[in-house]
């Protein structure tokens, strides 16, 4: 059973470019979270999302920033316009169920020039 | 709104010493406790996991206790190794709502030879 895969592992973009992070989780796990984490900061919910709802998005800035996770296919975390302080690392994790253990990926680290 | 706070943020140690990390929350009203490791540039893998019914939980040379009351967890490293060089995280996730765990800062551990 494949772990929780992100990808890519390393994403470069200039500012004003889009970014689009892909996480597949656990075979059998339907609860995706994304957190960042900045460089000397601690790890910061983002959003949690079941297959094709948003389940709490209170972590998201309110602008740029959106998550799916589709029916088929992985969820994205989709950054518009980045700026140079959107530089951080991305994290999915999964469970199989609400409040049960999360397993997290190896994350994306997000680099804006 | 929940403050995780970990003691100390960083440790360095000769290999075969006994450690304790702490941490430390302001809102006991929390579902359960987890204890993660990150290696540089990796993702977080669980250690320990303890509900808040539960008073600790061990695996091998780990061991986590909880005491709800006073908002504390400590995870204590026994024997330890070169190997067990690694950021160590504590996430508290509260009871109720999504159960989004709020992580502390980490602390920063080294064992040297």
């Amino acid at each position: 059973n494949a772990g929780v895969m992100q990808n890519p592992r390393h994403l470069v973009r200039r500012r004003g470019q889009e970014a689009r992070l892909r996480c597949s989780p656990m075979k059998g796990h339907s609860h995706v979270y994304w957190y960042r984490q900045l460089p000397e900061e601690g790890l910061k919910f983002m959003v949690y999302l079941q297959k094709e709802n948003i389940i709490d998005e209170s972590g998201m800035p309110k602008e740029r920033f959106s998550a799916e996770f589709p029916k088929e296919g992985p969820s994205i975390l989709r950054i518009q316009q980045v700026v140079r302080g959107d530089s951080a690392a991305y994290f999915c994790a999964s469970s199989p169920g609400l409040a049960e253990t999360q397993y997290f990926g190896p994350g994306t680290r997000l680099l804006v020039l | 709104k929940q403050e995780v706070t970990q003691i100390p943020a960083a440790l360095s140690v000769p290999e075969g010493e006994n450690l304790v990390l702490n941490c430390s929350f302001t809102d006991s009203a929390i579902y359960n406790l987890q204890w993660f490791r990150q290696d540089p540039g990796k993702g977080l893998t669980s250690l320990l996991l303890i509900q808040s019914s539960q008073r600790e939980q061990t695996s091998g040379r780990l061991n986590a206790s909880l005491d709800k009351s006073s908002g504390r967890s400590t995870l204590y490293i026994a024997a330890s190794q070169p190997g067990d060089s690694a950021t160590y995280l504590c996430a508290v996730s509260p009871s109720g709502g999504s159960y989004i765990p709020t992580f502390g800062r980490g602390t920063s551990l080294i064992v040297h030879p």
